[in-house]
């Protein structure tokens, strides 16, 4: 099945920097979402974003879609240790009836 | 509270035994889901259901069984004929997309680790 990669696999920071993950995809979409997993937990949906939608905001998160390239980055702004968690997109890309997830970028925020 | 429970958290199997993971959920979610996810994967889809008494295979069906008897309920059973179940199990549901066309924002359990004793 086709999958939506994230780049980068992991990614290291000082709190209080900013990360940014980026996602891409195969074929056309209706939405593209991002998920956050703590280690040894289930996902927890962190924001939906549509295709006729370029960017959407949620607190600290930034997300932007670029249809034309396929490609999708989830900006985490003033990160903190609590953020460190993996960072999955997932994409309606064989239907509306189930989403294909990507293998993740994790992410640690050391203090 | 609203949400997904996934029970046990831990499970163990032995050689030629079916195990029955639970799926539970009170958010009135007509869709649901199960995932099998690897050390360092994303998840893959076993199967899913967008309606009691029907549900459809996914990405890695063989060697899993389910049931959807009720609305709230979506047991999965890992059979012997899975070779590899060593995993992390995570259960899902979601408001089942309808005219919208659109798929919705899935909820997640906290997942059944199962390993082979």
């Amino acid at each position: 099945s086709q999958q939506g990669e994230e780049d980068p696999q992991a990614l290291s920071i000082q709190e209080g920097e900013n990360a940014t993950m980026n996602c891409s995809y195969k074929t056309s979409i209706n939405n593209l979402q991002w998920y956050r997993q703590n280690s040894g937990r289930g996902l927890v949906h962190l924001i939906l974003i549509r295709s006729n939608e370029r960017e959407k905001h949620s607190g600290r998160l930034r997300v932007t879609l670029d249809t034309s390239k396929k490609s999708s980055s989830l900006l985490i702004t003033a990160s903190r240790a609590a953020d460190t968690a993996s960072y999955f997109c997932a994409t309606d890309e064989r239907g509306y009836s189930t989403l294909t997830f990507g293998k993740g970028t994790m992410l640690l925020v050391s203090p | 509270d609203g949400g997904i429970t996934q029970s046990p958290k831990y499970l163990f199997r032995k050689e030629g035994q079916n195990v029955t993971l639970s799926c539970e959920q009170n958010l009135n979610h007509d869709a649901m889901y199960w995932y099998r996810q690897d050390p360092g994967q994303g998840l893959r889809l076993i199967y899913y259901s967008q309606i009691v008494n029907d549900f459809q295979k996914g990405d890695i069906a063989e060697g899993y069984s389910v049931s959807r008897e009720k609305k709230e309920s979506f047991p999965l059973t890992v059979t012997s004929a899975q070779k590899n179940p060593t995993a992390f199990y995570l259960c899902a549901s979601s408001i089942f997309p309808g005219t919208a066309n659109s798929n919705q924002p899935q909820h997640f359990g906290d997942g059944t680790r199962l390993s082979i004793l």
